[in-house]
């Protein structure tokens, strides 16, 4: 049951887009569409952004999309705002039947 | 609106027991798979175990598995995590969380578990 890997931080400006890459391997992220997304601000509970890959839950903003290819899935925020920096986890169903989380990244809106 | 309180924290000397309660409220509990995932201070989410909706399946983490039981009593709308033979690397804040599309959809607030002597 290995993390699954992140950059440990990412930055961007107000108004650009950032990616985030969640990498796994065939037993997790590439062999299920099983792949979500939380944001966690400092002190607080995570939140779901994105499910099932590319799903956007009731409220997220449609700046968030997600998507994958193999063994790597992917965050993409658009149009970066201030409160969008926070910590990002991406997480997969495994052929074990368990989950597995990515080791977290750290957004920075400079 | 959908509510998880987590209970049961505190401090436990290595090798006690502690048991974790999460009180669901504002959705049908026994719809819905439930999960435990610990966070340890300034580190990454860690996944801990899941119990289907009816209670009949669990699973849980190699890094738990024969110390910690998830349990689930629908009558009480309340998930539970028994943990046995803590250890100095257990520490960490708990959540509790509901399964749904998959995801982790509502998380509880957490609570904090300090193993020490």
């Amino acid at each position: 049951q290995s993390a699954l890997t992140q950059p440990a931080s990412v930055s961007g400006s107000p108004g650009q887009s950032i990616t985030i890459s969640c990498t796994g391997t065939s037993s997790d992220v590439g062999g299920y569409k099983y792949v979500s997304w939380y944001q966690q601000h400092l002190g607080k509970a995570p939140k779901l952004m994105i499910y099932e890959v590319s799903n956007r839950p009731s409220g997220v903003s449609n700046r968030f999309s997600g998507s994958k290819s193999g063994n790597t899935a992917s965050l993409t925020i658009s149009g970066l705002q201030a409160e969008d920096e926070a910590d990002y986890y991406c997480s997969s169903y495994t052929s074990s039947s368990t989950r597995v989380f990515g080791g977290g990244t750290k957004l920075t809106v400079l | 609106q959908v509510q998880l309180v987590e209970s049961g924290g505190g401090v436990v000397q290595p090798g006690r027991s502690l048991r974790l309660s999460c009180a669901a409220s504002g959705f049908t509990f026994n719809n819905y798979a439930m999960h435990w995932v610990r966070q340890a201070p300034g580190k990454g989410l860690d996944w801990v175990a899941v119990i289907s909706f009816d209670g009949g399946t669990q699973y849980y983490a190699d890094s738990v598995k024969g110390r910690f039981t998830i349990s689930r009593d629908n009558s009480k709308n309340t998930l539970y995590l028994q943990m046995n033979s803590l250890r100095a690397e257990d520490t960490a804040v708990y959540y509790c969380a509901r399964e749904a599309r998959s995801a982790h959809d509502n998380w509880g607030q957490g609570t904090l578990v300090t193993v020490s002597s």
